[in-house]
């Protein structure tokens, strides 16, 4: 079966340290890999998706970068965060016929 | 561009009682529509998906509709338990995007 990895699962990072956030997915091939923002209260923000190797659609302008440099492996990424950047980062893989599964999540703060 | 609404907000009901989340959509052109729960902090669980060709999918208590040509889809939950508190958040699909909706807190109340 499938399964989807993200972490770290909770960071805690000042204003102008970079990021990177890791999602890996396992038992699937070729997968379609996405990142969301969900804000305190809010709902999901598409940040960035990719149908394949080196295949990033950024949706939303921003201090954010996505990379995938494999198959399976989606990282999320920035140089310099801002305190805006705080949230839920939440990875997901979907098959070709599309179908959304999320991993656990991981919880940014910015000071 | 699609944009997908949950009324309401929120919504606290006694144990055992029947209830029904809405979800809407401005574009009716989907390719499917998914219901998700969402505990405090965790990732979204997949509940339900329905196919843009179906008009109603079950599991256990749960039961969502679809109606593309109106832009409506229903989750019903039946014989509601404590267990059942969280948000639930509907998705519609457009090819290889996903919009969601803001969610709807349940709140069972023992």
């Amino acid at each position: 079966s499938q399964t989807i990895h993200q972490w770290p699962a909770t960071l805690v990072q000042p204003v102008g340290s970079p990021l990177s956030l890791e999602c890996t997915v396992e038992g699937t091939s070729n997968p379609n890999l996405y990142w969301y923002r969900q804000a305190a209260g809010r709902g999901l923000q598409l940040l960035f998706y990719s149908v394949g190797i080196g295949q990033i659609s950024s949706e939303v302008p921003q201090n954010l970068s996505a990379s995938r440099p494999q198959d399976r492996q989606f990282i999320l990424s920035s140089k310099k965060l801002l305190l805006s950047d705080s949230g839920f980062y939440l990875c997901a893989w979907s098959p070709i016929t599309p179908e959304l599964f999320f991993g656990e999540g991981s919880r940014l703060t910015v000071l | 561009k699609q944009e997908v609404t949950q009324i309401p907000a929120a919504l606290s009901v006694p144990e055992g009682e029947n209830l029904v989340l809405n979800c809407s959509f401005t574009d009716s052109a989907i390719y499917n529509l998914q219901w998700f729960r969402q505990d405090p902090g965790k990732g979204l669980t997949s509940l339900l998906l329905i196919q843009s060709s179906q008009r109603e999918q079950t599991s256990g208590r749960l039961n969502a509709s679809l109606d593309k040509s109106s832009g409506r889809s229903t989750l019903y939950i039946a014989a509601s338990q404590p267990g059942d508190s969280a948000t639930y958040l509907c998705a519609v699909a457009n090819f290889n995007k996903f919009y969601f909706g803001s969610g709807t807190k349940l709140n069972v109340k023992p």
